[in-house]
């Protein structure tokens, strides 16, 4: 199995709401990402995490908050987002550990903030 | 900060010819290079990766050249097919501290016109 999945494929919330993207893999990589991606730009990095700890966070708002509760799911729970927050956001996975890796990515979760 | 561009941000090739999509990078410590192609409403999907001690990889109707010495990285699709058309991203990583940070160029749109 050489896939990541992300659910939902489009997420609509508004400002006030609490809701959860959810990434999963199953080829045994031990380092997981989160990316988002407006239109028309390339992905940017959110988090990374390395054997299910947080290892790099690029200055991401809090209202973004990343879980990895084991090697194989990464959620980010989202709350009081803003309109400009509006993007696709990407899950990828990788193996970890020393040297540069290939990352695989998901499909995405397209959200919408109202 | 460190930057990976493109020249071109367009590309409109005919069906069957050679496509070629350059790549230009900053960072000198980087040491693994990878493109990725997009279609409309997916992920990036990796195509080919090179590490920074090669200056030439091949794949399946791709090649991918690295000139370290002007920072230059390019990708030659042969025999162009309408299913290349996607949006063509380059990515590095320079590795230690930044270990899983990919910094993704802007992007190239190709187009194949049968």
């Amino acid at each position: 199995d050489t896939e990541v999945t992300q659910t939902p494929k489009h997420l609509v919330m508004g400002m006030t709401n609490k809701k959860s993207l959810k990434c999963e893999q199953h080829m045994g990589h031990r380092a997981m990402y989160w990316y988002k991606q407006k239109a028309k730009k390339p992905p940017e990095l959110m988090f990374v995490y390395s054997y299910e700890k947080l290892s790099i966070n690029e200055s991401v708002p809090s209202r973004f908050s990343p879980e990895c509760p084991n090697s194989s799911l990464l959620n980010l729970h989202l709350h009081a987002l803003q309109p400009e927050d509006s993007a696709l956001y990407l899950c990828a996975s990788s193996k970890a550990g020393q040297g540069s890796n290939e990352q695989f990515f998901g499909p995405g979760t397209r959200l919408t903030v109202l | 900060g460190e930057s990976v561009g493109l020249h071109l941000p367009t590309l409109s090739v005919q069906e069957g010819d050679n496509s070629i999509i350059n790549c230009a990078y900053s960072n000198s410590a980087s040491d693994y290079f990878i493109w990725y192609k997009q279609e409309s409403g997916k992920g990036p999907q990796f195509i080919i990766d090179i590490r920074s001690n090669m200056d030439k990889r091949q794949g399946q109707r791709v090649t991918v050249l690295l000139n370290k010495t002007v920072k230059h990285l390019s990708l030659q699709i042969a025999a162009t097919q309408p299913g290349d058309s996607a949006v063509y991203f380059c990515a590095e990583n320079s590795g230690g501290t930044s270990y899983g940070k990919l910094t993704f160029g802007q992007g190239t749109i190709l187009t194949v016109h049968p």
